[in-house]
């Protein structure tokens, strides 16, 4: 299906668990986000990617670690859970057009106990 | 950095009402702004987008504005329905392709 989809779209684990969140794009975007909503901050950036190896921090990337060794795909770690990482994960991407929007994920529900 | 504001945090309206929505920020130099609708448990759409030389945008019954002198955008959806019940987020963009988003407001739209 083309589009961009995220997996799994729920997950519970447990404070101190590495936890890898997949983001995959059939588009062929350059661009791609992470980004965290948190009730009452709207969405929050936590890394981007302009290119295939070509990562950089957002707005809150502390405890999170990511990699892009294919342009199609962006994954999100969560090195050691913390409960504070609780919280609903979107992934976006976009063409290299300054012009054009964000296309968004489903999202993922994290939970850390 | 930029700070997006989105007042009021949630809004409810009778069908066939025009809805009014509002966002401010606090950069000027705003490259772009975006207005997007989010449905429960579901990712963002984007509605429209406002590059910095507009100063609107309209999509069907959706209008979006954007004054930058004023720090302003502000969003009309006419005639409301309750399919248009949904959180609805500003995005602004300094050009460098990071979105700052606003906290969103939710619109109920009673039958």
């Amino acid at each position: 299906d083309a589009g961009i989809t995220q997996s799994p779209r729920y997950k519970i684990t447990e404070t101190g668990r590495q936890v890898t969140l997949m983001c995959h794009q059939t588009w062929s975007h350059s661009y791609m986000f992470w980004y965290r909503q948190d009730l009452g901050h709207g969405l929050r950036l936590i890394y981007y990617s302009a290119a295939a190896d070509i990562t950089d921090k957002g707005e809150v990337p502390d405890g999170y670690v990511v990699s892009r060794s294919k342009t199609e795909n962006f994954p999100l770690t969560l090195e050691s859970a913390t409960r504070s990482q609780t919280s609903v994960y979107f992934c976006a991407s976009r063409p290299l057009a300054s012009t054009d929007t964000q296309y968004f994920g489903p999202g993922t529900r994290l939970t850390v106990l | 950095k930029q700070e997006v504001t989105q007042i009021p945090a949630a809004l409810s309206v009778p069908e066939g009402e025009n809805l009014v929505l509002n966002c401010s920020f606090t950069d000027s130099a705003i490259y772009n702004l975006q207005w997007f609708r989010q449905d429960p448990g579901k990712g963002l759409t984007s509605l429209l987008l406002i590059q910095s030389s507009q100063r609107e945008q309209t999509s069907g019954r959706l209008n979006a504005s954007l004054d930058k002198s004023s720090g302003r955008s502000t969003l009309y959806i006419a005639a409301s329905q309750p399919g248009d019940s949904a959180t609805y987020l500003c995005a602004g963009s300094r050009g460098d392709y990071k979105l700052s988003f606003g906290a969103g407001t939710t619109v109920t739209v009673r039958a």
